[in-house]
């Protein structure tokens, strides 16, 4: 199986700031990779698919980046609404597991 | 428009079975892969079950043998049979679309999520 490791495991940020996420395959998945975006009590949201493809309706803040083994997720100026837990997740084969979740909290 | 609706949770006895529906609305369950994902009390998302649109399975080694995806295309219905329930299967089971208009098979629609609860 596929192990998908995410770092760091929380974040402390302010509102205006630019953060990245990252996320490392346990063996190369090209671009199989997709992040998403949940809040308290609710089910996730796709953010971006194929590495680095934007889900319509996505703010361009959000901005995914990489290949093969080592993946990253930028949020280029936080706003209020994008403190959450974000997930990668890979999609190259089955079982197409989550990485453990990065909590993004308000500094 | 698209919607996922999850039913059937609820609190189970050790042992015990339940069959979750997963109902969808504005497209058709054959036309992607439809998938099964829960999250335990606090902690992040695994990956149960996915049925393809030609209708294979596949399962997570958590759930092999105890857990099945299967569809009813004419209702547009996925269901997840969850039998020999354990304590630690208990979590918020979601169902996902993946691979709709995109071969890099995101879940990009999710329902809301049903509860399940195994205790005695």
């Amino acid at each position: 199986d596929i192990q998908m490791t995410q770092s760091p495991s929380s974040l402390s940020a302010s509102v205006g700031d630019r953060v990245t996420i990252t996320c490392r395959a346990s063996q190369r998945i090209s671009g199989y990779l997709n992040w998403y975006q949940q809040k308290a009590g609710k089910a996730p949201k796709l953010l971006i698919y194929g590495a680095s493809n934007l889900q319509s309706g996505v703010p361009s803040r959000f901005s995914g980046s990489g290949s093969g083994t080592d993946f990253s997720l930028t949020i280029s100026s936080l706003q209020p609404e994008d403190f959450a837990t974000y997930y990668c997740q890979h999609s190259y084969s089955t079982p197409y597991t989550f990485g453990q979740g990065t909590n993004l909290e308000i500094k | 428009d698209v919607q996922l609706v999850e039913t059937g949770g609820g609190l189970i006895q050790p042992g015990g079975s339940l069959r979750l529906s997963c109902a969808v609305s504005g497209f058709s369950v054959t036309s992607s892969y439809m998938t099964w994902v829960r999250q335990a009390p606090g902690q992040g998302l695994e990956w149960l079950s996915i049925i393809y649109g030609g209708g294979g399975t596949d399962h997570a080694d958590a759930v092999k043998g105890r857990f099945t995806i299967s569809r009813d295309n004419s209702k547009n219905i996925v269901y997840l049979q969850m039998n020999s329930l354990r304590a630690e299967d208990t979590a918020v089971y979601y169902c996902a679309r993946s691979g709709y208009n995109s071969g890099w098979y995101p879940f990009d629609e999710w329902g809301q999520g049903t509860q399940v609860i195994v205790s005695s």
